[in-house]
C-alpha cells in the first residue's frame, strides 16, 4: 500500500531554516512527483511546490520562490522540502502528497503524508 | 492564479439532512475540480475528482456536479462522520489552488 511518512514536529526561531522529509513506500518512487501543501492553524490549504522524482524538475508557487528548495533521494525514496528565512506566519502543518510525474497535470492527488507541524517561535 | 470561492463558510445541519456546498472559480477550470474532506488532525481525504467522479471507497451519498466555473458537492443524507471541513481544489491551471473551505457542523 502507498505510504508517505513525514519527519516529526519541529520548533524553529525566526530567520532559521527547516528541512522536512517525506519517505515514500508501496510504489515506484521515480514514477511520480511530490507536492508540498501547508496549512496554517485554523486556516485552509495552500499549495507550495512540486518536484518530479524522475528528473528533479520543480515548480514553485510564486510566493515561495527563492525561499523553498525541494530535493529527492531516489536511493531512499525520500523527498525533502527546505524552507529558509522562517517567519512567524510560516507556522503551519506541512504535508507532502504523491503527485504526477509531470508539471501541470490535472490528475487528483490521492495519497498524503501525515503532516509535519512546524512552529516558528522566538 | 485561479481563485476558488466556496460558500457558505459554515453549514449547520442535522444528521440525515442534505448538504449542498458550492465552489466558484474565477475562470474556467473545465471539469478539473476536486473535493476533499478534512477532519481535525488529519490529512485531506479525496472525495470527488474530475468534478463528478467519486474516489474509490467513498460512500454513494457523496456526489459532485458542475463544469467551467460553478461546482457543487452534495451529501445526500448526513452521517455523523460527515461533519468536517470540505475544500474544493483545481488543477486545471497551475499553480494548483484551493478554496477557503466550508465547515459542515452539527446543528
Amino acid at each position: 500500500q502507498v505510504q508517505l511518512v513525514q519527519s516529526g514536529a519541529e520548533v524553529k526561531k525566526p530567520g532559521a531554516s527547516v528541512k522536512v522529509s517525506c519517505r515514500a513506500s508501496g510504489y515506484t518512487f521515480t514514477s511520480y512527483g511530490i507536492s508540498w501543501v501547508r496549512q496554517a492553524p485554523g486556516q485552509g490549504l495552500e499549495w507550495m511546490a512540486w518536484i518530479s522524482a524522475y528528473n528533479g524538475n520543480t515548480n514553485y508557487a510564486q510566493k515561495f520562490l527563492g525561499r523553498v528548495t525541494m530535493t529527492t533521494d531516489t536511493s531512499t525514496s525520500t523527498a525533502y522540502m527546505e524552507l529558509r528565512s522562517l517567519k512567524y506566519d510560516d507556522t503551519a502543518v506541512y504535508y507532502c502528497a504523491r503527485d504526477s510525474i509531470r508539471v501541470g497535470a490535472t490528475n487528483p492527488v490521492y495519497y498524503w503524508g501525515q503532516g509535519t507541524p512546524i512552529t516558528v517561535s522566538s | 492564479e485561479i481563485v476558488l470561492t466556496q460558500s457558505p463558510a459554515t453549514l449547520s445541519l442535522s444528521p440525515g439532512e442534505r448538504a449542498t456546498l458550492s465552489c466558484r472559480a474565477s475562470q474556467s477550470v473545465s471539469y478539473y475540480l476536486v473535493w476533499y474532506q478534512q477532519k481535525p488532525g488529519q490529512a485531506p481525504r479525496l472525495l470527488i475528482y474530475d468534478a463528478s467522479t467519486t474516489a474509490p471507497g467513498i460512500p454513494a451519498r457523496f456526489s459532485g456536479s458542475g463544469s467551467g466555473t460553478d461546482f457543487t458537492l452534495t451529501i445526500s443524507s448526513l452521517e455523523p462522520e460527515d461533519f468536517a471541513v470540505y475544500y474544493c481544489h483545481q488543477r486545471s491551471n497551475w499553480p494548483p489552488t484551493f478554496g477557503q473551505g466550508t465547515k459542515v457542523e452539527i446543528k
